[in-house]
């Protein structure tokens, strides 16, 4: 079955530091990977998808993932952090079919 | 365009009690899903369902039924609850695979 394991629960940065958020996956064939953003009392936002192509895949509100094939990781990455970017991201793979496999949730705090 | 909608966004019931959770959308998305999501576990899938007319059971459909209505709705059911379902809902579409879009979530209390 296909997999993704989130390493930290919570991950901290300044304010106008780059952020990562990490991921890795396990699946057998082509991965399909996504990312999701969940503010405090709202449902899951989609942010940006891996299924094929360049390995650099650039999503909303100037978040972009790296998919490394090798490593087999789908890191979350951001250039400049804002305090509003602090909230719940979770990494997903499709797991057969229509169905996704989410890993457990990084905490991303903000701090100015 | 509202995309999904959840209803109710609250419930507190007691044990054994049942309810219906509503869920719908207008992405004309073919596939939906039933998510549950607790501390420190993530998001578990109840059930799903790939198009109009099929339902499957997800990772924790135990407790749970659903009715795929039409293409738009999709419902879930809690014919007895017990306190171990207090959680936080969620009702998911999408269009074939691709990316998934969350409805704001029906919190509920189960005492």
């Amino acid at each position: 079955a296909q997999s993704v394991a989130q390493p930290e629960d919570q991950v901290n940065v300044a304010e106008g530091n780059p952020l990562t958020v990490k991921c890795t996956y396990s699946v057998s064939g082509n991965p399909y990977l996504f990312w999701y953003v969940q503010y405090p009392n709202r449902g899951l936002q989609f942010l940006l998808k891996y299924i094929t192509g360049d390995n650099l895949v650039k999503g909303s509100y100037g978040f972009e993932a790296e998919f490394n094939k090798s490593q087999t990781s789908f890191h979350l990455k951001k250039p400049s952090a804002l305090v509003s970017d602090s909230a719940l991201y979770f990494c997903a793979v499709r797991d057969g079919g229509n169905k996704l496999v989410f890993g457990a949730g990084t905490i991303l705090r903000v701090k100015s | 365009n509202a995309g999904v909608t959840q209803t109710p966004k609250f419930q507190v019931l007691k044990t054994g009690q049942s309810m219906t959770l509503q869920c719908a959308q207008d992405m004309n998305h073919n596939s939906m899903y039933w998510y549950r999501q607790d501390p420190g576990m993530g998001l578990r899938l109840i059930y799903y369902s790939a198009s109009e007319g099929t339902t499957d059971k997800g990772e924790v459909p135990n407790g749970y039924n659903v009715s795929r209505l039409n293409k738009r709705e999709f419902s879930l059911r809690l014919e007895s609850a017990a306190p171990s379902q207090t959680s936080v809902y969620f009702c998911a579409s999408s269009y074939q695979g691709t990316e998934q879009y969350f409805g704001p979530g029906t919190r509920l209390t189960v005492t």
